[in-house]
């Protein structure tokens, strides 16, 4: 089992609509989560970083949540754009610098 | 400032054959990281390099080896190529700080197919 579940698997929004992506990490000790952004046929790109003591934060119409108690995050996004269609990809890192990567959760928006 | 650039950007081999993937960064950055990806599962970690003149295996290593060149390369090599090495494969470079998170940037990635 992977130790970073992402949900829904792939989503399907209207433009100008509210999404929020879910991730669940049995990841352990806990160092820090971060939030990517994969266009098609192109690498991650890094959205937001959460460590420990951190509950929200935002970029932009991007805001992620972290409670490190049930380690869950959430990725929630504003008044979504067409140009918001991407893979979201939720990555936690461990203390000793290791790294799990979750499968993504494939965002599609439609005008 | 290009980032980070791979080479070639698609390839096809047939089993058997070998090749070397390319990976070039111009930020300074002293770690370098080979990952494949593979359709529902998430980002693997074959090898990194945390400085130059230093490498080490990953999740997934079998098959690979690699090269830091250089602070800017760290190529990956398939020395006979299976099916099961058909993925997209990227390079990442960063530049840890004790105490603060880094970040990783990530090259565009090459498409590999194995028949």
């Amino acid at each position: 089992k992977n130790q970073v579940e992402q949900s829904p698997q792939s989503l399907i929004i209207l433009e100008g609509k509210n999404c929020t992506l879910q991730c669940n990490y049995t990841v352990s000790p806990f160092s820090n989560l971060r939030w990517y952004k994969q266009d098609t046929g192109r690498g991650p790109v890094s959205l937001t970083i959460m460590t420990f003591s951190e509950n929200t934060k935002s970029n932009g119409r991007y805001t992620a949540t972290l409670d490190a108690d049930t380690k869950q995050s959430s990725l929630h996004i504003t008044a979504s754009q067409l140009s918001d269609s991407a893979s979201y990809i939720c990555v936690v890192r461990n203390r000793n610098n290791d790294m799990r990567f979750g499968a993504g959760t494939r965002l599609t928006v439609k005008p | 400032n290009a980032g980070v650039t791979q080479t070639p950007k698609f390839q096809v081999l047939k089993t058997g054959q070998s090749m070397t993937l390319q990976c070039a960064q111009d930020m300074n950055h002293n770690s370098m990281y080979w990952y494949r990806q593979d359709p529902g599962m998430g980002l693997r970690l074959i090898y990194y390099s945390a400085s130059e003149g230093t490498t080490d295996k990953g999740e997934v290593p079998n098959g690979y080896n690699v090269s830091r060149l250089n602070k800017r390369e760290f190529s990956l090599r398939l020395e006979s190529a299976a099916p099961s090495q058909t993925s997209v494969y990227f390079c990442a470079s960063t530049s840890p700080i004790a105490g603060v998170p880094d970040t990783q940037y990530f090259g565009p990635g090459t498409r590999l197919t194995v028949l």
